[in-house]
């Protein structure tokens, strides 16, 4: 049974800061692994989506990276804005299976 | 291209009713997934329609039940309400057989069972 963990469940950092996010998944048969970004009490808008053959995506200030052998997705954000405060969660599809699995999420907080 | 779009947007329901939820999928699109959101958890997968059936079920009771329709759009049923059933509701389109499929959320419905 494939298992998200994210971590740290809450960060915080002045704004300008550069900062990764990190992802962890057990199972390491993944067809994808999708980024998204979710405001309070709102839907989850995709960032970033990285199939099971790349190693990376990038999407102005976000850079995904993906490395299937060791479970890990990573989520970069350069220049950080206090717009950029919201929760960070990422999900994985694995080969066969129809649904995403989601972390609990990283709820950002950038100070001004 | 418009995007996903679901009805209403909250709800207020007391235990033992009935609820139903709808999902426009986005223009495009023949997939939709439902998805319930626990406060401070992530989605949690309910299930998937595709071209009107089922493809794929997540674990939880067949008091949750689905409907998807010739338009692509979508409805999700819940009878019996419990207290747990209180979460956000998410349904996500995609394109099947397309790259790349990424799933597209709607604002979600919360729902409040007392």
């Amino acid at each position: 049974k494939q298992e998200v963990t994210q971590i740290p469940a809450a960060l915080s950092v002045p704004e300008g800061e550069n900062l990764v996010l990190n992802c962890s998944f057990t199972d390491s048969a993944i067809y994808n692994l999708q980024w998204f970004r979710q405001d309070p009490g709102k839907g989850l808008t995709s960032l970033l989506l990285i199939q099971s053959s790349q190693r990376e995506q990038t999407s102005g200030r976000l850079n995904a990276s993906l490395d299937k052998s060791s479970g890990r997705s990573t989520l970069y954000i350069a220049a950080s804005q206090p717009g950029d405060s919201a929760t960070y969660l990422c999900a994985v599809r694995d080969f066969g299976n129809e649904k995403l699995t989601f972390g609990t999420g990283t709820r950002l907080t950038i100070i001004p | 291209e418009t995007g996903v779009t679901q009805s209403p947007t909250h709800l207020i329901k007391t235990r033992g009713q009935q609820v139903t939820l709808r999902c426009s999928s986005q223009s495009g699109h023949n997939t939709v997934s439902w998805y319930q959101q626990a406060l401070g958890q992530g989605p949690q997968f309910i299930f998937q329609y595709y071209r009107e059936e089922e493809n794929g079920r997540g674990n939880f009771p067949p008091r949750f039940s689905g409907l998807q329709f010739p338009n692509y759009s979508s409805e999700l049923n819940v009878n019996a309400l419990e207290l747990d059933d209180s979460a956000l509701y998410l349904c996500a389109s995609s394109r099947a057989g397309g790259l790349p499929d990424t799933q597209y959320f709607g604002p979600g419905t919360r729902l409040t069972v007392l």
